[in-house]
């Protein structure tokens, strides 16, 4: 059964300090993986997209960096910030008929 | 700016009244898709369309109908709703489909509270 499993659930962290989000999938064939950010009352917004052929995608202080062979993906924040407060929700693209499978997220709390 | 845009963003009614949640999106994207976030899961896709008058079921379509008339417009119809439908709905547009590697737009959902 194609799944994505994420961890910690929830996480909370001072400000400025970094944190990694993990995320394991069984999804294959596999086509790409998404991180989303999703703020409370928002819906998600886009963080990064990688393919097969990358294993490390930034955006600002979000980088993302993916494992194929162990299929396993995570996302660090460095310096966070109080507007880091959110879900973050990986999503796996592929399987048959290459459809979107999603994480059930990790909610972040950064305070100061 | 572009959006998707949902409405209403909250909703309380009863048990069997026909209710219609819009979505509207004004970046040419060919796919769309409807979605309902229950607490402790992840997303689960409820219907897509790839296109005009394309419309497919996705993991939980029961209960729920669509249609595509227009290229911007994808409307979720509950003709009966029941309190197992009380959830967060999300309506998502893309340039294209699932497997391709354009991001998915989503809309700031809408809270349905059936009674």
């Amino acid at each position: 059964k194609n799944q994505v499993e994420q961890s910690p659930q929830s996480l909370i962290i001072l400000e400025g300090k970094n944190c990694t989000l993990q995320c394991n999938y069984t999804v294959s064939p596999f086509s790409n993986l998404r991180w989303y950010k999703q703020d409370t009352g928002r819906g998600p917004v886009s963080l990064t997209i990688m393919t097969f052929s990358e294993n490390t995608k930034s955006n600002g202080r979000y980088t993302a960096t993916l494992d194929a062979d162990t299929k396993q993906s995570s996302l660090h924040i460095t310096a966070s910030q109080l507007s880091d407060s959110a879900s973050y929700i990986c999503v796996v693209s592929g399987g048959h008929g290459n459809k979107l499978v999603f994480g059930a997220g990790t909610i972040l709390r950064v305070k100061s | 700016e572009a959006q998707v845009t949902q409405n209403p963003r909250y909703l309380i009614t009863v048990t069997g009244k026909k209710l219609t949640v819009t979505c509207s999106q004004n970046m040419n994207h060919e796919y769309m898709s409807w979605y309902r976030q229950d607490p402790g899961l992840g997303l689960r896709q409820i219907y897509y369309s790839m296109n005009v008058e394309v419309t497919d079921k996705g993991d939980v379509p029961e209960g729920y109908k669509v249609s595509r008339k227009e290229k911007r417009n994808f409307p979720l119809i509950l003709e009966s709703p029941s309190p197992n439908q009380t959830s967060l709905y999300f309506c998502a547009s893309s340039l294209s489909g699932e497997g391709s590697n354009q991001p998915q737009h989503f809309g700031d959902g809408t809270r349905l509270s059936i009674l």
